[in-house]
C-alpha cells in the first residue's frame, strides 16, 4: 500500500497562474482533506469531503476549489495563484466515523512569485 | 481565535531524559485529541492519542495526559531518544459531518533531543 500519494512534489508559479494538487489514496478511506502549513500557524483545514461525491469549506476555503473525483482521489485547484498562497499542503485521509486518526501524504511545497 | 494552542514553539532536551509537551485548548465541545509528529519534508504522522472520557494513554515511551478541567494535555516521551527530535502538533476533533472527522491543529513543538 502507498497510503496518501500527492504530486506533485514542488512548484512554483507565477501570480495569476492556475495548478491543481493531485491526491490519492489506495485505504478505501470515505474521507479526505486538505490542509495547508504555514510558519507559526499549524495544519488549516481548506477543504474536506466527507465522502465520495460531497465536498465542504474549512477554515480557509477562499481561493481554492476541490473536486472528489472519485473514492481514491481529490484534488485541489488553484484558479489564480497569489502570493499568500505560498505554503506547504497537505492531503488526508480518513477511515470512518469511529477512527479518528488521519493518514497524511507526504505534502506539496507551492511558491508563487 | 486559536483554540488549540502549543505555548512552546520549542524544546530541548537531553537523551535519556523526559520530555513534556503541553497543549492547551478552549473549545470544551473537543472530545478527542492527538498528537501526530512531524520530521521535515514528510506529512504528520499519528503518534497517539486520547479520548476525553479518560485522563492518560500509554503506548509504550509515549504516554498522553488529559485534564479535562484545565482544558490542558500533554505528551510525556521517556526516556527521550535522538529519533525522536520533530515537530509534534497536537490536534483535537470537533464538528462531525457524516463519517469526517475534523482536526483543529496548534502550531507545534519542534523537539531536539541532544546527545
Amino acid at each position: 500500500n502507498a497510503g496518501v500519494t500527492q504530486t506533485p512534489k514542488f512548484q512554483v508559479l507565477k501570480t495569476g497562474q492556475s495548478m491543481t494538487l493531485q491526491c490519492a489514496q489506495d485505504m478505501n478511506h470515505n474521507s479526505m482533506y486538505w490542509y495547508r502549513q504555514d510558519p507559526g500557524m499549524g495544519l488549516r483545514l481548506i477543504y474536506y469531503s466527507a465522502s465520495e461525491g460531497t465536498t465542504d469549506k474549512g477554515e480557509v476555503p477562499n481561493g481554492y476549489n476541490v473536486s472528489r473525483l472519485n473514492k481514491r482521489e481529490f484534488s485541489l485547484r488553484l484558479e489564480s495563484a497569489a502570493p499568500s498562497q505560498t505554503s506547504v499542503y497537505f492531503c488526508a485521509s480518513l477511515s470512518g466515523f469511529n477512527y479518528n486518526e488521519q493518514f497524511f501524504g507526504p505534502g506539496t511545497r507551492l511558491t508563487v512569485l | 481565535d486559536q483554540q488549540v494552542k502549543q505555548n512552546s514553539p520549542s524544546l530541548s532536551v537531553q537523551e535519556g531524559r523526559i520530555s513534556i509537551l503541553n497543549c492547551d485548548y478552549t473549545n470544551s465541545m473537543f472530545d478527542y485529541f492527538l498528537w501526530y509528529k512531524k520530521y521535515p519534508a514528510e506529512g504528520p504522522t499519528f503518534l497517539i492519542s486520547i479520548s476525553s472520557i479518560k485522563d492518560k494513554n500509554e503506548d509504550g515511551r509515549f504516554t498522553v495526559f488529559l485534564n479535562k478541567s484545565a482544558k490542558h494535555l500533554s505528551l510525556h516521551i521517556v526516556p527521550s531518544q535522538p529519533g525522536d527530535s520533530a515537530v509534534y502538533f497536537c490536534a483535537a476533533v470537533g464538528g462531525y459531518t457524516g463519517t469526517a472527522s475534523k482536526l483543529t491543529f496548534g502550531t507545534g513543538t519542534r523537539l531536539q533531543v541532544t546527545l
